[in-house]
C-alpha cells in the first residue's frame, strides 16, 4: 500500500479565507485521493486525481499533484464553518483491484465565524 | 444515495473476549476493507477482501484477526481475546472496481 503524509497537522483560518493543505508520499502512484472525515465520522471521498492529471476541480476544491516532487495539495476556496473537518490524502497505484490504501494523520482544519 | 452500514456503533467489551463488528456494504460493490483508528491516529489499513477472500492484508492483521462474508450482504470482522490496544473506531468500506472507497461511520470498540 501506498502511504501519504499530510501537512500543516492543524490549521486554523476565518471563514471566507482559502485553506491549503499539503501531501507528501513516497513511492509511484497511479492516483492520489482526497478524502474529509467529520468528528466521530466515517471518511468521505472528496475528490481523484491521476497520475497523468496535474490539477483538478471540483466546486470549491482545486487539487494539484507533481509527481516529480511526490506532492499533492488540496486548496479550499471561500471557506466556511462546514468545511470545519480533518482532511486525509491516500495514494492509490492500481486504481482498481483490492488496492489497499494507506491514511496519513491528516490536517485538522478549523474555520473560525 | 446507498451508504455502507456498521453496526453496532459502540461495543465495549472486556479484555481477553471475542467481538464480532459487521458492516453491510454497498449492494453492488465488488471489493470490502477494514480500516481501524486509534483515537487522534491515523487511519489504518487492515485488510481488504475480494472474490471471497483476502486480497491484501497489512502486518497490524495477524492471527487475532479474521474476517468472513457469511451471506450476499454482511461483512465481518472478528477480533479474538481483544486487548486493551484493540480500542479504536474501526471503519469498513466497499468499493466497485476503479472507484473511491465508501465508508460507514464506524463501531467504537472499547476493551476494558
Amino acid at each position: 500500500s501506498q502511504q501519504g503524509e499530510e501537512d500543516p497537522q492543524a490549521l486554523s483560518i476565518q471563514e471566507g479565507e482559502n485553506a491549503t493543505m499539503n501531501c507528501s508520499y513516497k513511492t509511484s502512484i497511479n492516483n492520489l485521493q482526497w478524502y474529509r472525515q467529520n468528528s466521530g465520522r466515517g471518511l468521505v471521498h472528496l475528490i481523484l486525481i491521476r497520475s497523468n492529471e496535474r490539477e483538478k476541480h471540483s466546486g470549491r476544491l482545486r487539487v494539484t499533484l507533481d509527481t516529480s516532487k511526490k506532492s499533492s495539495s488540496l486548496l479550499i476556496t471561500a471557506s466556511r464553518a462546514a468545511d470545519t473537518a480533518s482532511y486525509f490524502c491516500a495514494s492509490g497505484y492500481s486504481g482498481g483491484g483490492a488496492d489497499g490504501l494507506t491514511f496519513g494523520k491528516g490536517t485538522h482544519l478549523i474555520i473560525q465565524p | 444515495e446507498p451508504e455502507v452500514t456498521q453496526t453496532p456503533s459502540h461495543q465495549v467489551t472486556q479484555m481477553g473476549q471475542e467481538v464480532i463488528l459487521r458492516c453491510v456494504p454497498i449492494s453492488n460493490h465488488l471489493y470490502f476493507y477494514w480500516y481501524r483508528q486509534i483515537l487522534g491516529q491515523k487511519v489504518e489499513f487492515l485488510v481488504s477482501f475480494y472474490n471471497n477472500e483476502i486480497s491484501e492484508k497489512s502486518e497490524i492483521f495477524d492471527d487475532q484477526f479474521s474476517v468472513e462474508r457469511p451471506d450476499g450482504s454482511n461483512f465481518t470482522l472478528k477480533i479474538r481475546s481483544t486487548k486493551l490496544e484493540d480500542s479504536a473506531m474501526y471503519f469498513c468500506a466497499s468499493k466497485e472496481d476503479y472507484s473511491p472507497l465508501h465508508f460507514g461511520n464506524g463501531t467504537r470498540l472499547t476493551v476494558t
